[in-house]
């Protein structure tokens, strides 16, 4: 079956880069874009981009030009998505989700929580 | 950006109600829209999409209906499992945009 496997908790100091990593397995990897969604806790879900697995190319929501960079390894089916300078406000879960047709999503990943503290 | 607002933003019901939760998008989106739920440490758990289509899985007491800006999301006879937090993402266009969500809470 579909499985989204990510990597574990981390905790940052502002300013800082983290970079979470979502291992895919079940299907064919490079036939579906990764999107990459994150919940600050206590809130909704919000939208930061997606990669096209076999191509590299990548769509981002404005916010996050110039501080999200997602690359993928098709050899060993996992995508990356990393957020430099970090500020108090990145602190959330983050989501890796399969992409099945333009915006939508089916299986996600279990969540990686992100910590920013100093 | 395409802004999608839920209401309520939570309700309470007792096992067996009807309850129907509200989206509404800032603009038209045709049927592009989709639905989620979510529990507490979970991840979001694909329920709906294009409006109606139940993903594989999905007891048929969900049901969505809508077009245009104005969506629905009804579960017929609310069971147990269905405690969760409830949302609407619009796929019309990028960013994708979810709704605030919905909590339903037990009665």
């Amino acid at each position: 079956q579909v499985q989204l496997v990510q990597s574990g908790a981390e905790v940052k100091k502002p300013g800082a880069s983290v970079k979470v990593s979502c291992k895919a397995s079940g299907y064919t990897f490079t036939a579906y874009y990764i999107h990459w969604v994150r919940q600050a806790p206590g809130q909704g879900l919000e939208w930061m981009g997606r990669i096209n697995p076999n191509s590299g190319a990548t769509d981002f929501a404005q916010k996050f030009q110039g501080t999200l960079t997602m690359t993928g390894d098709t050899s060993i089916r996992t995508v990356y998505m990393e957020l430099s300078r970090l500020r108090s406000d990145d602190a959330a879960v983050y989501f890796c989700a399969r992409g099945v047709s333009t915006g939508t999503t089916d299986s996600w990943g279990q969540g990686t929580l992100v910590t920013v503290s100093s | 950006d395409i802004q999608m607002t839920q209401s309520p933003s939570s309700l309470s019901a007792s096992v067996g109600d009807r309850v129907t939760i509200t989206c509404r998008a800032s603009q038209s989106i045709s049927t592009y829209l989709n639905w989620y739920q979510q529990k507490p440490g979970r991840a979001p758990k694909f329920l709906i999409y294009a409006v109606s289509t139940l993903q594989r899985g999905v007891p048929s007491r969900f049901s969505g209906s809508g077009s245009g800006t104005d969506f629905t999301l009804t579960i017929s006879s609310l069971q147990p499992e269905d405690f969760a937090t409830y949302y609407c993402q619009q796929s019309y266009s990028f960013p994708l945009t979810f709704g605030g969500g919905t909590k339903v809470e037990i009665k």
